[in-house]
């Protein structure tokens, strides 16, 4: 099975600041990385797929990256909207989601 | 629009069954793979399973195998999670889920809780 791990796994930040979130699988997926933001007591939403792919309706400053085993989520300019819990997946083999990256406000 | 409705949570005993049903609207249902996800209380998410569109192929989370049967109906636009000999550790809000996009989870239901307790 492949194992996806988030760094780190919380995060403050403030409004403004460019934030950066690790996923490491523990094989190669190739580019079969997706990233999901989830609020409290919503159900998780889709941002990024296929490693780099900006979901419609996504805003611009959400950017995904990498390959392989190593990606990052990049939020350009932290939002007040942007506080939630983020998620990495791997769909390459199944599916494994990551323990999530809790980014809260500072 | 395009929306999963789940239904079907609710408290129930460890050893025994429940199922859930995602209804789905707003899109060509019988031509897309589904999925169910499970999120503990305070916890992460955890892939339960998959069907194919044509449900010709499923497959399952080890933690899941052999308990739980994923299977649809697409004269009914539904999908159903078959829960049996249920675990506490079975406790949790269990999304539907599918992949129009052809890529990654893209439609999500709200989610149904189940708590399995005595």
């Amino acid at each position: 099975d492949i194992q996806m791990t988030q760094s780190p796994s919380s995060l403050s930040a403030s409004v403004g600041d460019r934030v950066t979130i690790t996923c490491r699988a523990s094989q190669s997926i190739s580019s079969y990385l997706n990233w999901y933001q989830q609020k409290p007591g919503k159900a998780p939403k889709l941002l990024i797929y296929a490693a780099s792919s900006l979901q419609s309706g996504v805003p611009s400053r959400f950017s995904g990256s990498g390959s392989g085993t190593d990606f990052t989520l990049t939020i350009s300019s932290l939002q007040p909207e942007d506080f939630a819990t983020y998620y990495c997946q791997q769909s390459y083999s199944l599916y494994t989601f990551g323990q999530g990256t809790k980014l809260e406000i500072k | 629009q395009v929306q999963l409705v789940e239904s079907g949570g609710g408290v129930v005993q460890p050893g025994r069954s429940l199922r859930l049903s995602c209804a789905a609207s707003g899109f060509t249902f019988s031509s897309y793979g589904m999925h169910w996800v499970r999120q503990a209380p305070g916890k992460g998410l955890e892939w339960v399973a998959v069907i194919w569109y044509d449900g010709s192929n499923k497959y399952y989370a080890d933690s899941v195998k052999g308990r739980f049967t994923i299977s649809r109906d697409n004269s009914k636009n539904t999908l159903y999670l078959q829960m049996n000999s249920l675990r506490a550790e079975d406790t949790a809000v269990y999304y539907c889920a599918s992949d129009v996009g052809g890529y990654a989870f893209d439609i999500w239901g709200q989610g149904t809780m189940v708590t399995v307790s005595s």
